[in-house]
């Protein structure tokens, strides 16, 4: 069974940019969250979606947004880019919403903003 | 909001030393997972769990729920070096809140 696949593994952006980072959780999984981890900090909620539906977000400025497709696929969007947003972004999928489910982690999308 | 705290922030031990790390949530939690990172790695789910008062084992790595849904800890027994990482615990405050993860724990072990 194939993880969960982040796209692209690497990026570099300027301040004021914009960005649009890809997931692709485990076949058969449906809900797909979305983390910030920066040095020294934990992983910081963004947003959890369900069956295409947002279910949950993070205390991020609206700047941050995302969406899931009809094949669970899920994308983030970070517009007008700063220099604080350089992070690991990693997205996490599990067979269904909340409840007792584990989260299966992606290897990260590592944003750089200069 | 809800708060999952974790101490220590670091920890540094010798090859064979034990290691403790703490998890403390503001709130009573429905449930709890705990997670390991590898050093340029993703996190890698461990284990889960449910009722109050809880223990679980996994070879050296002993699990505690708190009676009060409130805390957990992670145990390992005789450390390796292939348990350096970062260990993070994560909670739910309903079944359907948001996964919130504490800070981690950073383990270093010094072969």
């Amino acid at each position: 069974k194939a993880g969960v696949t982040q796209t692209p593994r690497y990026l570099i952006k300027t301040r004021g940019q914009q960005v649009t980072l890809s997931c692709s959780p485990i076949s058969g999984h449906r809900s797909v969250s979305w983390y910030q981890q920066t040095p020294g900090q934990g992983l910081q909620f963004l947003f959890e979606y369900f069956s295409e539906t947002q279910r949950n977000k993070g205390n991020f400025p609206g700047r941050f947004s995302g969406r899931q497709f009809s094949n669970s696929r899920s994308e983030m969007n970070v517009s007008t880019l700063e220099l604080g947003d350089s992070a690991l972004y990693l997205c996490a999928s599990s067979r269904t919403s909340g409840t007792y489910n584990e989260q299966f982690f992606g290897p990260g999308t590592r944003l750089t903003v200069l | 909001g809800q708060q999952v705290m974790q101490i220590p922030q670091y920890q540094h031990v010798q090859e064979g030393e034990d290691f403790t790390t703490y998890c403390n949530s503001s709130t009573t939690l429905s449930n709890i997972q705990w997670y390991k990172q590898r050093p340029g790695g993703h996190p890698v789910f461990l284990i889960q769990l449910v009722k109050s008062g809880e223990v679980k084992k996994q070879k050296r790595l002993t699990f505690q729920f708190g009676e009060a849904k409130k805390n957990s800890s992670l145990h390992i027994t005789a450390t390796q070096t292939t348990d350096v990482g970062t260990y993070f615990c994560a909670g739910r405050k309903t079944s359907g809140s948001r996964l919130t993860f504490g800070e981690g724990t950073q383990l270093t072990v010094n072969p």
